[in-house]
């Protein structure tokens, strides 16, 4: 199993340009989440999803948007890229809502913005 | 909305001494789990407690879950150089449909020097 993967590591991006960072789990998790981590301020969720077609916001969805299509795939998407918005992304899984077996992440895209 | 507050930010210990780090919740909460991320890494979730006053052990971790299930600690008895990273704790709000969802604490940096 290679858990949860996300493509691409690193990106430096310009003000105003777009990306969709990408997100798979091959563990068959119904639930689906997207973080950002600032330093010193802990993760903040972004977006998450219970299933195939179903999201909803987080705490912090300005900026972003997300769309699950299938069970594995979970991309978010960077309109208008902004400073602010530098940050490392972490998408997570999880068996179920209850988390008794954990978030599962992945290793994060270290996006910066100038 | 839900707040959760992990202090001390930073901790700088000797190789051998006791560590600890503790989490509060401004509300009541359902459950509470506790990841440690490497530098450079993703957060790897170590444990969840569920019950008040729910006490576990891992080696030399031990989790604690308060009695009014809005506070939680975890202790490291004699720490190691391999104990290094952030530990972060994350509650989930009792009551509702939270689909999962964690609030994450800022986190405790951990140094150990040899």
């Amino acid at each position: 199993n290679a858990g949860v993967t996300q493509t691409p590591k690193f990106r430096i991006l310009k003000i105003g340009q777009s990306m969709t960072l990408q997100c798979t789990q091959d563990m068959n998790h119904n639930y689906m989440y997207w973080y950002r981590q600032d330093p010193g301020m802990g993760l903040k969720l972004i977006y998450y999803s219970v299933g195939a077609g179903i999201t909803d916001k987080g705490e912090v969805p300005n900026g972003y948007n997300v769309s699950r299509s299938t069970t594995e795939d979970f991309p978010l998407r960077l309109e208008l890229a902004a400073p602010s918005q530098t940050s490392v992304y972490f998408c997570a899984s999880s068996y179920d809502p209850s988390g008794n077996y954990g978030y599962t992440f992945g290793s994060g895209t270290r996006l910066t913005v100038v | 909305g839900q707040q959760v507050m992990q202090i001390p930010q930073y901790q700088h210990v000797q190789e051998g001494e006791d560590f600890t780090t503790y989490c509060n919740s401004s509300t009541t909460l359902s459950n509470i789990q506790w990841y440690k991320q490497r530098p450079g890494g993703h957060p790897v979730f170590l444990i969840q407690l569920v019950k008040s006053g729910e006490v576990k052990k891992q080696k030399r971790l031990t989790f604690q879950f308060g009695e009014a299930k809005k506070n939680s600690s975890l202790h490291i008895t004699a720490t190691q150089t391999t104990d290094v990273g952030t530990y972060f704790c994350a509650g989930r709000g009792a009551g509702g449909t939270s689909y999962g969802k964690l609030t994450f604490g800022q986190g405790t940096i951990l140094t150990v020097h040899p």
